[in-house]
């Protein structure tokens, strides 16, 4: 069966950097698109952006451009985000979700959450 | 980009139907049909209830359909039963070439 697996919660100081894994199983990593998608507490989820396993190619939301990087590392199927220049706003739970196959229709599977916690 | 508009909280009782909106512009919800709903419970990952304005994946009940009039898409939901009270997230696609979701309503099944 389909299986996003994250890596753990994190501590991180203001202005730090931090990367979060989503190690995939029970499919054709190179397949389907990867999005991350975050959720501060208490709130609602908020799109970060996406990539293409197979290309490499890469999509960010305005709000993250140049704070984040997404990777992967096919021989593990593996992805990866990575954010930099954190300040307390981004303290939150990220999630890794996998596409359907068509670009955009929606994310049936998803990891558990990783909870991000920014703090002096 | 801005989050899709939905109302804060809806509320119905169990047999009822109730209907969540999801309004946006012609640059996401009005001009495509990549509208997807999501159901998400206290601690849990969202759960993916309709994709492309109204198809339901396996396992999700008929109980739940989408549908989309210009630049609003809705989820409803009839039959209540206790357990569909949770959060409920729609998103769409941009023409920015980007995802966009909604601010979340919560259902409370009375």
């Amino acid at each position: 069966q389909v299986q996003l697996v994250q890596s753990g919660a994190e501590v991180k100081k203001p202005g730090a950097s931090v990367k979060v894994s989503c190690k995939a199983s029970g499919y054709t990593f190179t397949s389907y698109d990867i999005n991350w998608v975050r959720q501060a507490t208490g709130q609602g989820l908020e799109w970060m952006g996406w990539m293409n396993p197979n290309s490499g190619n890469t999509g960010y939301a305005q709000k993250f451009q140049g704070r984040v990087t997404m990777t992967r590392n096919t021989s593990i199927s593996t992805a990866y985000m990575e954010l930099s220049s954190l300040r307390s706003e981004d303290t939150a739970v990220y999630y890794c979700a996998r596409g359907m196959g068509i670009p955009w229709s929606g994310y049936p599977y998803w990891g558990q959450g990783t909870l991000v916690t920014v703090s002096s | 980009q801005s989050a899709l508009t939905q109302p804060a909280s809806v509320s119905g009782s169990p047999g009822q139907s109730i209907t969540i909106s999801c309004t946006g512009t012609s640059s996401d919800v009005g001009g495509y049909n990549y509208v997807s709903w999501y159901q998400q419970h206290p601690g849990k990952a969202p759960k993916l209830m309709i994709y492309e304005v109204s198809n339901r994946p396996s396992g999700v009940p008929d109980r739940f359909s989408g549908s989309k009039s210009g630049n609003t898409a809705s989820l409803t939901i009839s039959g209540l039963q206790a357990e569909d009270e949770a959060d409920y997230y729609c998103s769409s696609y941009t023409s920015s070439s980007t995802q966009v979701f909604g601010g979340g309503t919560k259902l409370t099944v009375l």
